[in-house]
């Protein structure tokens, strides 16, 4: 593994189904995000850990939760899906310079 | 708290062009600045940071930006643009923790 690593690459879920988006970082970076990318609004930030056993919410929680039980690991829950969580998410890990690097995206469709 | 707005939506420039993208910020301390890169269903890729020091920041691809303070800008620019560099292009304002804000991404269309 280098970088980032995102499951699954995409997915189509029915409403109201529980679903766990996951991302795996390498580089051991003490931050990791997690974003949604929506046309025309950019990449708004859901939840975030600046270190491991740490979370805290970002723009755009609601629906959404984290865990971040070590390092390496940071999954996003959707306890019950929404239509309107139909989204591309990104997860991203930083060091201490603030660059922030991106895994390659999971594309979720909820029906 | 910060925000980023990017006024253009989409920019189409020729091939072999010049390109300069708009960034203004909004931030109460020095910020840190970011160009990122993404093609269609890609990730993002760092294309350059401003944290301090020269105001004309350097980047991959020949790309560069400028940091202005008293605009509140950091414009993106290209001085002879590729086919190959159609993309969407964010920009990016950090600041208080590592969290940073995204603009809403310019749409580069390049003609042939």
């Amino acid at each position: 593994i280098a970088g980032i690593t995102q499951a699954p690459t995409s997915q189509i879920l029915a409403a109201g189904r529980r679903m766990t988006l996951r991302c795996t970082q390498d580089m051991r970076h003490n931050a990791m995000y997690w974003y949604r990318q929506d046309l025309g609004l950019g990449l708004r930030l859901i939840h975030y850990s600046n270190t491991a056993g740490t979370t805290g919410k970002g723009e755009v929680p609601d629906g959404y939760s984290v865990s971040r039980a070590n390092t390496d690991d940071f999954p996003l829950t959707l306890a019950s899906a929404v239509p309107s969580q139909t989204s591309v998410y990104f997860c991203a890990s930083s060091d201490s310079t603030h660059e922030q690097f991106f895994g390659p995206g999971t594309r979720l469709t909820v029906l | 708290a910060q925000s980023v707005t990017q006024p253009d939506i989409h920019i189409t420039v020729s091939e072999g062009a010049s390109l300069e993208l708009r960034c203004n910020y909004s931030y109460g301390a020095t910020p840190y600045l970011f160009w990122y890169v993404q093609s269609p269903g890609q990730g993002l890729q760092l294309l350059l940071k401003y944290f301090s020091g020269d105001t004309l920041v350097q980047g991959i691809k020949g790309f560069e930006a400028e940091f202005k303070r008293s605009q509140s800008s950091f414009n993106l620019r290209k001085p002879s643009v590729h086919w190959s560099d159609a993309a969407e292009y964010f920009c990016a304002v950090g600041g208080y923790g590592n969290k940073l804000v995204f603009g809403a991404g310019t749409i580069l269309r390049v003609k042939s």
